[in-house]
C-alpha cells in the first residue's frame, strides 16, 4: 500500500525558513517523480514544485522560485521542501504527491502538513 | 503558462441529477488532464486520469470526456457523498496548473 506522510509544518514568522519532509512507502521510490502541492486557506490547489526520480530534474512555480528548494534522498525514501524567505502568502496546507508515471498526474497524496506564516 | 478555466465555480444539484463540470485550457494539452475530488479535512482524490480513464475504485457514475478544447467531468446520478470541491489539473507543461475549483452542493 502506497503511503506518503509529511512532517515539518509549523508556525513561522515572515522571513523565516522551514523544511518539510515526506516519507514514502509501498512503491519503488526512486522510480517516480515527486511533487509538492499546496492549498492556502479558502483557496484552490496550487502546484509548487516537482523533483524527478533521480533528483537531477527540478521544477518550480514562479511564486516560489529562488526561495524554495526541492530535493530527495532515495535511500531514505524521503522528499524535502526547503522553504526560505517565507511570506504570509506561503501559509497553506502542503501536500506531498506521487506521479502516476513520469510526466503524468498525481495518483497518491499525503494527508498534508500545515505551514502558517504569521508574526 | 497554461491557464485552466473551470466552470461553474459552484453548483447545487439534487440527488440523482446528472452534473457536468468543464475545464478549458488556454492552449492545447493533448489528453493530459486529470480530475480530483477534494473533501474538507482530507487529501484530494484522483477520479479521472488521461482525460477519460477511471481511477481504480472510483464509482462508475464518474466519467471524463473531451470535445474540441473543452474537458468535462460528468457525475451521472449524483449521490449525497459526492459533496466536495472538484478540480481539473493539466500536466502537459510546467508549471502544472489546476482549475479554480467547483464547489458541489446538494439541494
Amino acid at each position: 500500500e502506497v503511503q506518503l506522510l509529511e512532517s515539518g509544518g509549523d508556525l513561522i514568522q515572515p522571513g523565516g525558513s522551514l523544511r518539510l519532509s515526506c516519507v514514502a512507502s509501498g512503491f519503488t521510490f526512486m522510480t517516480y517523480a515527486m511533487s509538492w502541492v499546496r492549498q492556502a486557506p479558502g483557496k484552490g490547489l496550487e502546484w509548487v514544485s516537482t523533483v524527478s526520480g533521480s533528483g537531477t530534474g527540478t521544477f518550480y512555480a514562479d511564486s516560489v522560485k529562488g526561495r524554495f528548494t526541492i530535493s530527495r534522498h532515495n535511500t531514505k525514501n524521503t522528499v524535502f521542501l526547503q522553504m526560505t524567505s517565507l511570506t504570509v502568502e506561503d501559509t497553506a496546507i502542503y501536500y506531498c504527491v506521487k506521479e502516476f508515471y513520469s510526466g503524468s498526474s498525481y495518483d497518491y497524496w499525503g494527508p498534508g502538513t500545515l505551514v502558517t506564516v504569521s508574526s | 503558462d497554461i491557464q485552466m478555466t473551470q466552470s461553474p465555480s459552484s453548483l447545487s444539484a439534487s440527488v440523482g441529477d446528472r452534473v457536468n463540470i468543464t475545464c478549458r485550457p488556454s492552449q492545447g494539452i493533448s489528453n493530459d488532464l486529470a480530475w480530483y475530488q477534494h473533501k474538507p479535512g482530507g487529501a484530494p482524490k484522483r477520479l479521472i486520469y488521461a482525460t477519460s480513464s477511471l481511477q481504480s475504485g472510483v464509482p462508475s457514475r464518474f466519467s471524463g470526456s473531451a470535445s474540441g478544447t473543452e474537458f468535462t467531468l460528468t457525475i451521472s446520478g449524483l449521490q449525497a457523498e459526492d459533496v466536495a470541491t472538484y478540480y481539473c489539473l493539466q500536466h502537459h507543461h510546467y508549471p502544472r496548473t489546476f482549475g479554480q475549483g467547483t464547489k458541489l452542493e446538494i439541494k
